[in-house]
């Protein structure tokens, strides 16, 4: 089976920093994928790792270790309309392009 | 270029009755996706296809439910007789098989009284 977990809710300020982690338990890993999703819309690309280490992509970098089944988002200088929930899916072995997705982390961001 | 679009955006539908969710691709993408998104379970894959063809349906929940591809830019997802529990947003994505990225439609918002 599989298991990804992520909290369910964080809170952070305007203009810090925030990190949102995931876990995950599978029967085979072949990468991780960051989705955002704003209230009452479609969830969107935001990164992607299938080797260890840190993706930087502007102000949000995502981070993998493989070994501990173990990644993280990055949010800096936020922003209010960083408000939204962050979404962790995996890509298993043999799972053709299937993304099996955690249940998201729903941030507010306040003054 | 166009995203991937569907079809309604809102259905609202008494038990029992059919309904059908409607789902055009991204020109040139090859795998299609149908999601359910609650706030219980979050998104859940329902059944997704290659190049027309049926790869994994084991999400889907019961036989009343009906995925079809009936061309390389075109899905449908039929649910009959419908429930109360049906009431959900249901995601269509497609993707380029080898990328993995997926683009999502604008979901439609189904409520089953």
């Amino acid at each position: 089976g599989q298991n990804i977990d992520q909290p369910t809710e964080m809170t952070a300020t305007e203009g810090a920093i925030v990190q949102i982690n995931c876990t995950y338990q599978t029967s085979g890993f072949n990468g991780l994928f960051w989705y955002q999703q704003h209230a009452g819309e479609a969830p969107t690309f935001l990164s992607y790792n299938v080797l260890d280490g840190l993706e930087e992509k502007g102000r949000f970098s995502s981070f993998l270790s493989r070994s501990k089944g173990y990644s993280y988002l990055l949010l800096k200088e936020l922003q209010m309309k960083d408000s939204a929930s962050y979404l962790c899916a995996v890509i298993l072995t043999g799972g053709g392009n299937k993304l099996t997705f955690g249940t998201g982390t729903q941030l507010k961001v306040e003054l | 270029d166009a995203g991937v679009i569907q079809s309604p955006r809102h259905e609202v539908t008494e038990m029992g009755q059919e309904v059908t969710l409607r789902c055009k691709l991204i020109s040139g993408h090859n795998s299609l996706f149908w999601y359910r998104q609650t706030m219980m379970r979050g998104l859940e894959l329902l059944i997704y296809f290659n190049n027309n063809v049926p790869i994994d349906d084991s999400g889907m929940p019961e036989d009343r439910f009906s995925a079809k591809m009936p061309n390389a830019s075109f899905s449908t997802l039929k649910i009959q007789p419908s429930e109360p529990r049906d009431s959900a947003v249901y995601f269509c994505a497609s993707s380029l098989r080898q990328s993995g990225e997926l683009f999502f439609g604008e979901g439609s918002r189904l409520t089953v009284l």
